[in-house]
């Protein structure tokens, strides 16, 4: 069954916490990306990797990091610089043509 | 600030009828496509024009686009419930560079289709 998975479903994070937030695809797509959403808001890029060991920082980088040690792999940490990190966080891939495909996302939430 | 601006920011039509969503953007584009979003969900795939098409649809979808005004429309012809979600726009930038395939995303317009 090929798709993204997103992990956790749910996360919370204490004040002055690093969180990772997993994101895996089996589609065997080159690039990925890591959007954020808030309520009633679109999706604004965070950042983005086009190939393996290489990433792009998007429109709102600040407060976040990435890897990309896997071509299947792309985990996005928020740091504890991101002042205000509650929202819905989605990951995408495409292979080529231009459509992106989704996971099911992750909310983060502030304790 | 964002590329695509849909039109109405919220939707509520009865079951049976059509629902129109536009979409406005402000550069020069690629490829502009249609994403559905079901409340608390990832988004999915609807349809994607380029710009050299006019017109496209897909079951019971037909998208437009107007290079010249820099807009498109989604039209959702005899609806049901199950339509009901939030619809996107994103544009492909023109100059996205290869490999890259950035998508500038909209704000949605909700939609609910009341059965």
């Amino acid at each position: 069954d090929g798709g993204i998975t997103q992990s956790p479903k749910y996360l919370f994070r204490k004040e002055g916490q690093n969180v990772t937030l997993s994101c895996e695809q089996n589609l065997n797509h080159d690039a990925m990306y890591w959007y954020r959403q808030d309520p009633g808001q679109g999706l604004r890029l965070i950042y983005y990797s086009q190939i393996v060991n290489d990433f792009q920082k998007g429109d709102i980088a600040e407060g976040y990091s990435v890897s990309r040690e896997k071509k299947e792999s792309f985990p996005l940490t928020v740091t504890s610089a991101q002042k205000n990190p509650t929202a819905f966080y989605l990951c995408a891939s495409t292979g080529g043509g231009g459509t992106q495909y989704f996971g099911p996302g992750t909310r983060l939430l502030v304790l | 600030s964002q590329q695509g601006e849909e039109d109405p920011q919220a939707l509520s039509i009865q079951e049976g009828e059509n629902a129109t969503m536009n979409c406005s953007y402000k550069t020069s584009i690629n490829n502009l496509q249609w994403y559905r979003q079901n409340s608390g969900r990832g988004l999915v795939h609807l349809i994607l024009i380029r710009s050299n098409e006019r017109e496209k649809h897909s079951g019971r979808l037909r998208v437009t686009l107007d290079t010249s005004k820099k807009s498109s429309s989604l039209l959702i012809t005899a609806s049901r419930a199950a339509d009901t979600a939030s619809y996107f726009c994103a544009t492909m930038g023109l100059y996205s560079g290869a490999g890259s395939y950035q998508l500038t995303f909209g704000k949605g317009t909700k939609l609910s289709v009341i059965p």
